[in-house]
């Protein structure tokens, strides 16, 4: 059974230019939650989707954003990239909207230069 | 006051060693408590879940939670170096799947 697939692993951006991080579930995984992972903040909820609904969103400004397709698969986008929005950006897939187990990728590196 | 704390560390242990991890929490909320290994440049990777209060085993692993303390731990037995890694726990409430993370300890385990 295949695991969690972030795309890209690595990537290199410009202030003031946007992002769009891929994410594909485990299948059969219906919920997907972002996150992400600095060394000083630790992994921060940034929003989780289930059947193509945003059913949580954490603290983070308008900037970043979310959607899930129907196959599951979702991706979040950053517009406006400053040089704070560097950290790793993690996704998490679960079966279902209230799940014990939440299974994460490897990640998308987001460098903002 | 950030809703889970835990201790950064580093920790290191020689091979062999009893290690503890620990979080302390501040949401009387949670219900079910997590912990995860993450190895550098990896995503975290589940170890064991925990609903409530109570221990649970599984192999050299031992999680601990007291909810009148708001304290959980993670116990690891006979640590190896292959137990080198970061630690998280975590946390969510009753429903949805919002987890809430510490930082991390990072751990050592010298051969």
């Amino acid at each position: 059974k295949a695991g969690v697939t972030q795309t890209p692993r690595y990537l290199i951006k410009t202030r003031g230019q946007q992002v769009t991080l891929s994410c594909s579930p485990i299948s059969g995984h219906r919920s997907v939650s972002w996150y992400q992972q600095t060394p000083g903040q630790g992994l921060q909820f940034l929003f989780e989707y289930f059947s193509e609904t945003q059913r949580n969103k954490g603290n983070f400004p308008g900037r970043f954003s979310g959607r899930q397709f129907s196959n599951s698969r979702s991706e979040m986008n950053v517009s406006t990239l400053e040089l704070g929005d560097s950290a790793l950006y993690l996704c998490a897939s679960s079966p279902g909207p209230s799940s014990t187990e939440a299974f994460f990728g490897q990640g998308t590196r987001l460098t903002v230069v | 006051q950030k809703e889970v704390e835990q201790d950064p560390g580093p920790l290191s242990v020689p091979e062999g060693a009893i290690v503890s991890l620990n979080c302390t929490y501040s949401n009387s909320a949670f219900q079910y408590f997590m912990w995860y290994r993450q190895y550098s440049r990896k995503g975290p990777e589940l170890l064991m879940y925990t609903y409530s209060s109570g221990n649970k085993e599984d192999g050299r692993f031992t999680a601990q939670v007291d909810k009148s303390s708001k304290y959980i731990s993670l116990f690891i037995r006979d640590s190896q170096p292959s137990d080198s890694a970061t630690y998280l726990c975590a946390m969510r409430g009753n429903t949805g799947n919002q987890f809430y993370f510490g930082t991390g300890t990072s751990l050592t385990v010298i051969p």
